[in-house]
């Protein structure tokens, strides 16, 4: 089957511009997760949804960063404006319900400038 | 905040080795998950343990659980250089997933 498919794979831009990430998840899966990843640390969620609606955001920070689920398929990850410690591998994953093993795309890695 | 401590840090060891890796957790969980990451990739699911099992074998992995310790362990038998990754643990509870900081193994051919 095919994998979590994310896009673009790198990004950099400079402070204060704006980044977009996009999500596509293994079809079936009703659990979407967003993590972020700093060099040398491990994941730490940002977002979880379940269908379309969120179940979890509680560690997003709402003031710049901010996702949707439309149709409860694909994802989009936004960050408006960007700074510097927003560097960092941007991970999607999917599950087919919130208590099973997670599979993860590939990441996109974004620099900020 | 991360609930996973792996530990150690990180584990150099030759082929054919065995290597452990441990992880501490604080609070109660549902479930305690294992992922590999290889440099510059993304996460793969290694395994998946639930609260009331004990222990858990897939392939040359071996997961054991002690929920009164708050631990886990992660033994990987006959070790080969392509299991040279950044293993996390991670804690389930209520439908989260917490990831710890990561044991970076080697093994060298």
């Amino acid at each position: 089957e095919a994998g979590v498919a994310q896009s673009p794979r790198y990004k950099i831009i400079e402070k204060r511009q704006s980044v977009a990430f996009w999500c596509n998840p293994i079809s079936g899966h009703a659990t979407l997760y967003w993590y972020q990843q700093i060099l040398g640390q491990g994941p730490k969620l940002l977002i979880q949804f379940q269908n379309n609606g969120v179940v979890d955001d509680s560690q997003l920070p709402k003031d710049r960063f901010s996702a949707e689920r439309l149709k409860g398929v694909d994802s989009t990850l936004k960050i408006q404006p960007a700074k510097l410690e927003d560097s960092a591998v941007y991970l999607c994953a999917s599950s087919f319900t919130e208590y099973n093993e997670q599979f993860f795309g590939p990441g996109t890695r974004l620099t900020v400038l | 905040s991360q609930q996973g401590e792996e530990d150690p840090q990180a584990l150099s060891i030759q082929e054919g080795e065995n290597a452990t890796m441990n992880c501490s957790y604080k609070t109660s969980i549902n479930n305690l998950q294992w992922y590999r990451q290889n440099s510059g990739r993304g996460l793969v699911h290694l395994i998946l343990i639930r609260s009331n099992e004990r222990e858990k074998h897939s392939g040359r992995l071996r997961v054991t659980l002690d929920t009164s310790k708050k631990s886990s362990s992660l033994l990987i038998t006959a070790s080969r250089a392509a299991d040279t990754a950044s293993y996390f643990c991670a804690t389930g509870r209520n439908s989260r997933l917490t990831f710890g900081e990561g044991t970076q193994l080697t093994v060298n051919p």
